[in-house]
């Protein structure tokens, strides 16, 4: 079975600075997906950023950004220009393409704070 | 287009009654899954179903829960029999088709307590 790992239960920012959280998972899938999400304090989940795990290119969304570190099983989200809105709880999950149905397998979530 | 609708958002329930939840997926989506997500505590995967059909209830405790997605009217998440360890927030998500190239979409959760 899959497992997602997410080491920092806290991480704080100041304003405008950059800030990475990390993940790393478990699997013997060849193929996958790795998806960060974003769980502000309403509680609904928003999908951040995902990452085909067949495309070596690093995926961006604006001022989101991941590394991907296939071997190392490492998926780690950098937020640039950190803004007060970005508070939130991120979760990193996993999504095999092999297994039917297709479950997110979710980390324990970073809460992260911005300072202004 | 709504987004997944999910009520209701708050639900208090005494030890031993019953717990309803309901999940409206996105128009067009057929694809419905529940999570769980306990208190200081990432979602964890209950079941998935499609229209009519349960394809993976593999998350589901044996006893107590059960869910159905009928042809036509929300996708229900039935607890039996509540219990303070039952208190969590319950989250629905839909999609499209199969396949993990298809986003789930989560609606706002239900929030149920146990008194």
């Amino acid at each position: 079975a899959q497992t997602v790992t997410q080491s920092q239960p806290e991480m704080s920012v100041q304003e405008a600075e950059t800030v990475t959280l990390s993940c790393t998972y478990d699997t013997s899938e060849s193929d996958y997906y790795l998806f960060w999400y974003k769980q502000p304090p309403s509680r609904q989940m928003i999908l951040v950023i995902r990452q085909e795990a067949y495309k070596q290119q690093n995926a961006t969304e604006n001022r989101f950004s991941v590394n991907f570190q296939k071997a190392a099983k490492s998926f780690s989200l950098k937020i640039s220009d950190s803004q007060l809105g970005d508070a939130a709880m991120y979760f990193c999950a996993y999504r095999s393409v092999e297994t039917s149905g297709s479950r997110l397998t979710f980390g324990e979530g970073t809460q992260l704070t911005v300072n202004p | 287009n709504a987004g997944v609708m999910q009520n209701p958002r708050h639900l208090v329930r005494r030890r031993g009654q019953e717990a309803r939840l309901r999940c409206s997926p996105m128009k067009g989506h057929s694809h419905v899954y529940w999570y769980r997500q306990l208190p200081e505590e990432g979602l964890k995967f209950m079941v998935y179903l499609q229209k009519e059909n349960i394809i993976d209830e593999s998350g589901m405790p044996k006893e107590r829960f059960s869910a159905e997605f009928p042809k036509e009217g929300p996708s229900i998440l039935r607890i039996q029999q509540v219990v303070r360890g039952d208190s969590a927030a319950y989250f629905c998500a839909s999609s499209p088709r199969q396949g993990p190239y298809n986003e789930q979409f989560f609606g706002p959760g239900t929030r149920l307590t146990v008194l």
